[in-house]
C-alpha cells in the first residue's frame, strides 16, 4: 500500500517551453502532496506544500509564478514547470501523506529527470 | 538547517548488521525520528519511525536513547540493496509537518 507515481520519468525539453509533471496516489486518497527538487550530489529541497482544493504554499525562494502546482483531486497533484530553462534542469521529486491511513508519513514516487536544452 | 548529524559515510559486509547512528540533540517533546534511504536515482523511501520508544517492522529497527537526543538505526542483515543514502530526520506529527533533508549517511554494503 501507499504506492506514488510520477509521469513521465524523464523529459527532455528545449528552453522557454513548458513541461507539466504528474503525481499520484495510486492505492490511497492523498490530503497532502509535496514537491520536491533534487539538484545532482545535494539533497532533497522542498518546493511547494499542495492540499487538494486549495493554493499550495510555496517555500521561500521558490518562484510560484514559475512552478504552478494545481491538486485538483485526492489522488493527483501536477507540478507545471513554466519557460524553462537550463537551470531548471533537475530531479523532481513528490510525495504524499495518506490521511486516511491515519499516518502523517510521506510516501515518495520515483521521480521524474527534467532535462532542458 | 537540518536538526539532525549523520556521519558522511560508512560501509558494512553483507549478511551483517548495519548501525546507522543519528544525533537530534535539539529535538523537542513533539518531534518525531523519520528515516528514509534513497537509493541512486530514485525517490526516497520510508523506513521507519519512532517517537521514544524503540520501534521495529520488516525492514529495520530504530533505538531511540532514553534522553532522545540520538537514535541508531539497524538493518539486522545487509545486502547489496541495501546500498543508499539513509537520511535521519526529526519533525513534528501534523498534516503539513515539513521534511528537513541534510546531506544523510552513504552506506555501502560490500560483499
Amino acid at each position: 500500500g501507499a504506492v506514488v507515481s510520477q509521469h513521465p520519468s524523464w523529459v527532455i525539453c528545449k528552453s522557454g517551453t513548458s513541461v507539466k509533471i504528474e503525481c499520484r496516489s495510486l492505492d490511497f486518497q492523498a490530503t497532502t502532496m509535496f514537491w520536491y527538487r533534487q539538484f545532482p550530489k545535494q539533497s532533497l529541497m522542498l518546493m511547494a506544500t499542495s492540499n487538494e482544493g486549495s493554493k499550495a504554499t510555496y517555500e521561500q525562494g521558490v518562484e510560484k509564478d514559475k512552478f504552478l502546482i494545481n491538486h485538483a483531486s485526492l489522488t493527483l497533484s501536477t507540478l507545471t514547470v513554466t519557460s524553462a530553462h537550463p537551470e531548471d534542469s533537475s530531479f523532481y521529486i513528490c510525495s504524499a501523506i495518506a490521511g486516511e491511513l491515519n499516518t502523517d508519513t510521506q510516501y515518495f514516487g520515483p521521480g521524474t529527470r527534467l532535462t532542458v536544452l | 538547517d537540518a536538526k539532525t548529524t549523520q556521519p558522511p559515510s560508512m560501509d558494512c559486509a553483507e549478511g551483517r548488521a548495519a548501525n546507522l547512528p543519528c544525533n537530534h540533540s535539539t529535538i523537542s517533546g513533539n518531534e518525531y525520528v523519520y528515516w528514509y534511504r534513497q537509493i541512486h536515482s530514485q525517490g526516497p523511501q520510508y523506513i521507519i519511525h519512532g517517537l521514544k520508544n524503540n520501534e521495529t517492522n520488516e525492514m529495520a529497527s530504530l533505538i531511540i536513547t532514553e534522553d532522545r537526543k540520538s537514535s541508531t538505526l539497524i538493518l539486522p542483515h545487509a545486502t547489496l540493496r541495501d546500498t543508499a543514502v539513509y537520511y535521519c530526520i526529526v519533525t513534528e506529527w501534523g498534516a503539513n509537518s515539513k521534511l528537513t533533508f541534510g546531506k544523510g549517511i552513504t552506506l555501502s554494503v560490500r560483499p
